[in-house]
């Protein structure tokens, strides 16, 4: 079942410019992640920030978490042509991170 | 270097010819998992694997099956494929309970 939802489904800015996407989701969790796919290739990890987490930074990404709205957004700074891809939020609820229900992602384009 | 490889990447097929998917990895994780991704549909847990000889099945299991005889590997088979099963399919494994997931290059299937 799909759990992650991300907002907006495409996404087109100018270098330099800042992108946020956000993922709703709809049962408590244990960690929520972000994970980056260029097209067609395999998601490359991001960030992970747990369910008592508000806020975590690294690098250029920007994540927050907001548990009672059931939301997280993830922020990129200052976007490069290279920022181009898809971008998923992905949930955990069980006991740990084994099952992962990942949205519908996000495509952003980065315009140099 | 710590990787997750997957053979092979690309397969057309025809229905009803029994195929294996490979998924290694070289990273000592205990957890390996399959999913598969659809146009609009996002990623989608098949099967997961907390260990060797402990199988469990994900959101769409149907029409697969899998084994973990040896840590290092989890193979995806298909019995009998079907033009519903033509997808682009991910292995990926975790090191840990709570932290991020590794995924192989992906396989592109193509069932006719």
């Amino acid at each position: 079942s799909q759990q992650g939802e991300e907002d907006p489904q495409a996404l087109s800015i100018q270098e330099g410019e800042n992108a946020t996407m956000n993922c709703s989701y709809k049962t408590s969790i244990n960690n929520l992640q972000w994970y980056r796919q260029n097209s067609g290739r395999g998601l490359v990890h991001l960030i992970l920030i747990r369910s008592n987490e508000r806020e975590k930074h690294s690098g250029r990404l920007r994540v927050t978490l907001d548990t009672s709205k059931k939301s997280s957004s993830l922020l990129i700074t200052a976007s490069r042509a290279a920022d181009t891809a898809s971008y998923f939020c992905a949930t955990s609820s069980g006991a740990g991170s084994y099952q992962l229900t990942f949205g519908k992602g996000t495509k952003l384009s980065v315009i140099p | 270097e710590a990787q997750v490889t997957q053979n092979p990447r690309y397969l057309i097929t025809v229905t009803g010819k029994k195929l294996t998917v490979t998924c290694s990895q070289n990273m000592n994780h205990e957890y390996m998992s399959w999913y598969r991704q659809d146009p609009g549909l996002g990623l989608r847990q098949i099967y997961y694997s907390m260990n060797v000889e402990v199988t469990d099945k994900g959101d769409v299991p149907e029409g697969y099956k899998v084994s973990r005889k040896e840590k290092r590997n989890f193979p995806l088979i298909l019995e009998s494929p079907s033009p519903n099963q033509t997808s682009l399919y991910f292995c990926a494994t975790l090191p840990s309970s709570r932290g991020e997931q590794f995924f192989g290059p992906g396989t592109r299937l193509t069932v006719l």
